[in-house]
């Protein structure tokens, strides 16, 4: 399977603040998903997106996959985007490969 | 539309204790996987099952096992704990087989915290 990278491994904005967060992958992927997990552990879908852009409210997404990589913007941010963001591809079988994560702290 | 349902939501074992996690897929799926996250990591591949079948598993020893029942509901059974199976245990489901043309995006469930001391 593939090898996820994220960047960076922790956030501290204020809010309203915009941020970027990058996940890079080894190989081509036929499926890419981005996901919040809260603090209570629960992994809430933000996009399924293996190629292309999407737009759900204040968070967008996209994944260039000849490149090898996907963005996922929030703009605006809100004290309760905080959290733990992972990008996750096809591994082995019929994983899902995450990455290690973004903690996102966002700031009154 | 119903979504992934786990039970229990926290559970706390002894080593040499077995335990036994359930999960209730999403309404119209029938694939469901099982991960486990430690803490601070990403969750991490233990298997899946399609119809009732083992189909596909990460580097985890035997003492994981599951099933999977007509309803697609599955359990995940620990057996012999050790102090490493300490984590939050997610469960996900989907539609069809990944790795196929059809197959769909995983939705989580809230996850058992297993402890075991």
């Amino acid at each position: 399977g593939i090898q996820v990278e994220q960047s960076p491994p922790d956030l501290i904005l204020q809010e309203g603040a915009n941020s970027t967060l990058r996940c890079n992958f080894s190989d081509s992927v036929n499926n890419l998903q981005w996901f919040h997990q809260n603090p209570w552990g629960q992994l809430i879908n933000l996009f399924y997106i293996p190629s292309g852009t999407k737009q759900n409210g204040r968070l967008s997404a996209t994944t260039v996959a000849t490149e090898r990589y996907s963005l996922l913007y929030i703009s605006s941010s809100q004290t309760t985007d905080s959290g733990v963001y992972f990008c996750a591809g096809p591994g082995s079988g019929y994983a899902l490969n995450f990455g290690k994560g973004t903690s996102l702290l966002v700031t009154p | 539309e119903t979504g992934v349902t786990q039970s229990p939501t926290h559970l706390i074992k002894t080593r040499g204790q077995q335990v036994t996690l359930r999960c209730s897929s999403q309404s119209g799926h029938n694939t469901v996987s099982w991960y486990q996250q430690a803490l601070g990591q990403g969750p991490q591949f233990i298997f899946q099952y399609y119809r009732e079948e083992e189909n596909g598993r990460g580097n985890f020893p035997p003492r994981f096992s599951g099933l999977q029942f007509p309803n697609y509901s599955s359990e995940l059974n620990v057996n012999a704990l050790e102090l490493d199976d300490s984590a939050l245990y997610l469960c996900a489901s989907s539609w069809g087989l990944a790795g196929s043309s059809s197959y769909n995006e995983q939705f989580f469930g809230p996850g058992t915290r297993l402890t075991v001391l």
